[in-house]
């Protein structure tokens, strides 16, 4: 059984500039969802994506979007970077049936963690 | 608007002494509780959630709705329990899970 997996782990870029974050989720998962981490907090959330779909989204603006793949696999791209984006990424899978997510169990990645000079 | 609450960042026990890890909650209607733990250099991982009412490496948590608190707790603790540890009620249409800011335990020997 394989994990879920994060790319990069690592990366830097300055601000107004674009980035995207890869996630891999876990065998026989079909839900992945991404909270922002900021140092010294606990993770936020960011969105959850089920069926290629948004399925719920926090209080994050729009320049911070998503794609899930026919495989489960998704990306989170965040444009316009500003300083305050720099925190570790975290992506998340789970099993959610017809939709209904299933509570609380989810499987973290390693994370990415995004530095913007 | 839907909060929780760890009132320890850091917290330092000895070895066998008990530990108890704050959480206290605010939130509308009846949500799932959680704890969530991240060791040393791993990812963070479920440790357990109240719906189940089991005892997890010797860790059990009470959910308390009268005093909306979901506090952590253990006998005695073990050097291998120093770890972050994260409060997270699950709500909302995705069920997500909104964390506390953690509490870094620390077992001394």
């Amino acid at each position: 059984e394989t994990g879920v997996t994060q790319s990069p782990t690592h990366l830097i870029k300055t601000r107004g500039q674009q980035v995207t974050l890869r996630c891999s989720s876990q065998s026989g998962h079909n839900t992945v969802s991404w909270y922002q981490q900021a140092l010294g907090q606990g993770p936020q959330f960011i969105f959850q994506y089920y069926r290629e779909e948004e399925n719920g989204r926090g209080n994050f603006p729009p320049r911070f979007s998503g794609l899930q793949f026919p495989n489960y696999s998704s990306e989170l791209n965040v444009n316009a970077l500003e300083l305050d984006d720099s925190a570790l990424y975290l992506c998340a899978s789970s099993y959610s049936l017809f939709g209904l997510a299933s509570a609380g169990e989810l499987f973290f990645g390693e994370g990415s963690r995004l530095t913007v000079l | 608007a839907q909060r929780v609450t760890q009132p320890e960042k850091l917290l330092s026990v000895f070895k066998g002494a008990p530990v108890e890890l704050k959480c206290n909650y605010s939130y509308s209607g009846s949500p799932e509780l959680f704890w969530y733990v991240q060791y040393s250099r791993q990812r963070l991982q479920l440790l357990l959630r109240h719906i189940s009412r089991e005892s997890i490496k010797g860790f059990t948590a009470d959910l308390n709705k009268g005093e909306t608190s979901f506090h952590l707790k253990k006998p005695f603790a073990q050097e291998e329990d120093s770890a972050m540890y994260y409060c997270a009620p699950s709500s909302g249409s995705a069920r997500q899970l909104t964390f506390g800011s953690g509490t870094q335990l620390t077992v001394l020997p």
